[in-house]
This record gives C-alpha cells, structure tokens and sequence, in this order.
C-alpha cells in the first residue's frame, strides 16, 4: 500500500531557529512529492520535487528530495510566527491519480 | 487568479438528513478530488473523478457518493448524515496531464448533530 509518513507530528520553536521536516515515501512507480502549507484554511502549494538532489528554494523556505532513500526534507529558516502551520507532504505516483497524503506536521512558532 | 470554490465554510446538520457539499473549479482541470481532514488522520480520500460522469472510489467512500454533471462542479453528497461524518472537507482540482499541483478550496467545516 502506497503511503506517506511525516516527522515530527508537532513541533514548537522559537522566532530565529531552523527547523527540518521531515517525510518518507514507499510509493509504487513515484512520480514527484508536493509540499503544502496549510493555515486555518486551504492547503497552498509550496514545492513540488521530482528529481533528486536538486534544492528548491523560495525565500526562507527550502526543500530537497532523495529518491534513493525516499525521503524529502523541508527546511524554514530564521523562523516567523507567520510560519504556524500544518505543512503537508504529498506523493504523486505514475499515471494521473490522486496524490497520497501524510498526516502533516503541526509546526507552532513562538516569540 | 486560479479558484476552487466550496459553496459553505461552515455548515451544521441533523443526523439522517442528506447533505450536499459543492465545489466548482474555473482552471478547466479534468481532475476534481474531494478528501476528508481530522485531526491525527491528515487528508484522506473519498473520491475522485477523471472526468464528466466519471468517479472512482477513494480510501474511505462508504456513506458518501459523488456527482460530476459538468466538468467545472464535483458535488459530494452524504445520503444520510451520521455523528462520525464532522470533519473538515476539502475539494482539489489538478490538470489531468503532468505533473502539477493539486488546487485546494477553502474547505467545509460540517458538524452532524
């Protein structure tokens, strides 16, 4: 059964640290991995990855993927309370079917 | 500006009344989705469709059915609504062709009393 595990569950941080998501695959014939933000509302596209190794890169937010050992990582920086969200990874596998979801983490930023 | 609309936010039923839960997308996506979110479960797939009049079985379809009459409108019907039904539904729509993006609504928060 394909799946998606995501972590940690829940994370709490203070303003200014770095922190690392975390996700793992076992997806039959994977296609690409997606990461989501969601707030109190619809999740938004963040990253979308396919090829291993390769960063992607918007503002603070980073993240990479590793094909070999099915796994990507999402990293924030210099952490905002902005930030407070449930971050949602998602893996696509071949063919047009529905993306398999993890059951997010839960990252709470304090001042 | 791409959109995907969910016709509540917030919508409260009886038990045993049939519910509708409408989504319509304007980016001409052939893929409309609808998913269920509770806490400690993530998003879990009732159902899917390809296509006008098409629809297939997501993880958890039992006491929910589908309607997709146009390409832009996927309905999600709850024949009779039950307790174990609140949850938060969330429609997507994708491009059928590639790999891209699944756009989300805004989500119904529905509670069954």
């Amino acid at each position: 059964e394909d799946k998606v595990v995501q972590s940690p569950l829940s994370l709490v941080v203070h303003e200014g640290d770095t922190v690392t998501l975390n996700c793992s695959y076992e997806v039959t014939n994977f296609r690409s991995l997606l990461w989501y933000k969601q707030e109190k509302k619809a999740p938004t596209f963040l990253f979308m990855l396919t090829s291993s190794g390769i960063e992607k890169k918007s503002g603070r937010l980073s993240s990479i993927l590793d094909k070999k050992e099915l796994f990507s990582i999402l990293n924030i920086t210099a952490t905002q309370t902005g930030d407070s969200a449930v971050y949602l990874c998602a893996a696509r596998f071949s063919g047009n079917t529905p993306l398999v979801f993890g059951k997010g983490t839960r990252l709470s930023v304090i001042a | 500006d791409v959109k995907v609309t969910q016709s509540s936010r917030y919508l409260v039923k009886r038990t045993g009344e049939k519910v509708f839960l409408e989504c319509v997308q304007d980016m001409d996506h052939e893929n409309m989705f609808w998913y269920r979110q509770d806490p400690g479960l993530g998003l879990r797939l009732i159902y899917f469709s390809y296509d006008v009049k098409m629809k297939e079985k997501g993880d958890i379809p039992e006491g929910y059915s589908v309607s997709r009459e146009k390409k832009e409108r996927f309905s999600l019907i709850l024949e009779s609504a039950s307790t174990n039904q609140t949850s938060m539904y969330l429609c997507a729509s994708s491009l059928r062709q590639g790999s891209t993006e699944a756009f989300f609504g805004q989500g119904t928060r529905l509670t069954v009393v």
